[in-house]
């Protein structure tokens, strides 16, 4: 069965520091994979998604970024966090045009 | 922007009755999917039931069922014999055909249930 992971679960950073979340999926082979956020009291806004290995599409344009190195790893950076990166981070996985299924997430807040 | 509307930011229902929770899309595709999620307060989303829009039979999972009518753009869901444990966010998403796009979610509903 396919598992997604991510950490860390909780992460509390000031204003500037730098930032890195890590998404990983088992079980399965080139996943799509996709960064959301959710921010206090709302939906889900789609971030980033990716079909393969270096293959990134962005949604959103900010200060945030992410990558791909390895087939079933998606990684979530920002070099200076601002305030408003402050929210709920969920990875998800997919195969082809089917539903997503996300891991449990990570609660950011910036100070 | 193609959205995804849920009219109803809370709803109330008692214990083993039954609710149905509301959702509007926008869409200029005649493929696309439509789905159900639950977010529980561990905020972990839960896949409910997807509807392909191509299928004309509503999609059925055990107490949860959708009432699908595309040309009205609506994509309702409803809960049976409601439990306690069916309270959460519920987020209706649609997704693109033909692609890998990510899902549009609404702002989602807030299900209460009443012992």
């Amino acid at each position: 069965s396919q598992t997604i992971h991510q950490w860390p679960a909780t992460l509390v950073q000031p204003v500037g520091s730098p930032l890195s979340l890590e998404c990983t999926v088992e079980g399965t082979s080139n996943p799509n994979l996709y960064w959301y956020r959710q921010a206090a009291g709302r939906g889900l806004q789609l971030l980033f998604y990716s079909v393969g290995i270096g293959q990134i599409s962005s949604e959103v344009p900010q200060n945030l970024s992410a990558s791909r190195p390895q087939d079933r790893q998606f990684i979530l950076s920002s070099k200076k966090l601002l305030l408003s990166d402050s929210g709920f981070y969920l990875c998800a996985w997919s195969r082809g045009w089917n539903e997503q299924y996300f891991g449990p997430g990570t609660r950011l807040t910036v100070t | 922007a193609q959205t995804v509307t849920q009219s109803q930011p809370e709803m109330s229902v008692q214990e083993a009755e039954t609710v149905t929770l509301s959702c509007t899309y926008d869409t200029s595709e005649s493929d696309y999917y439509l789905f159900w999620y639950k977010q529980p307060p561990s905020r972990q989303m839960i896949l409910v039931i997807r509807q392909e829009a191509y299928k004309q039979q509503n999609a059925t999972e055990n107490r949860f069922s959708v009432n699908f009518q595309k040309a009205a753009k609506s994509f309702s869901l409803k809960i049976s014999d409601s439990q306690l444990g069916d309270a959460a966010m519920y987020f209706c998403a649609r997704l693109r055909g033909g692609g890998a796009d990510g899902l549009t979610f609404g702002k989602g509903t807030h299900l209460i249930i009443q012992p």
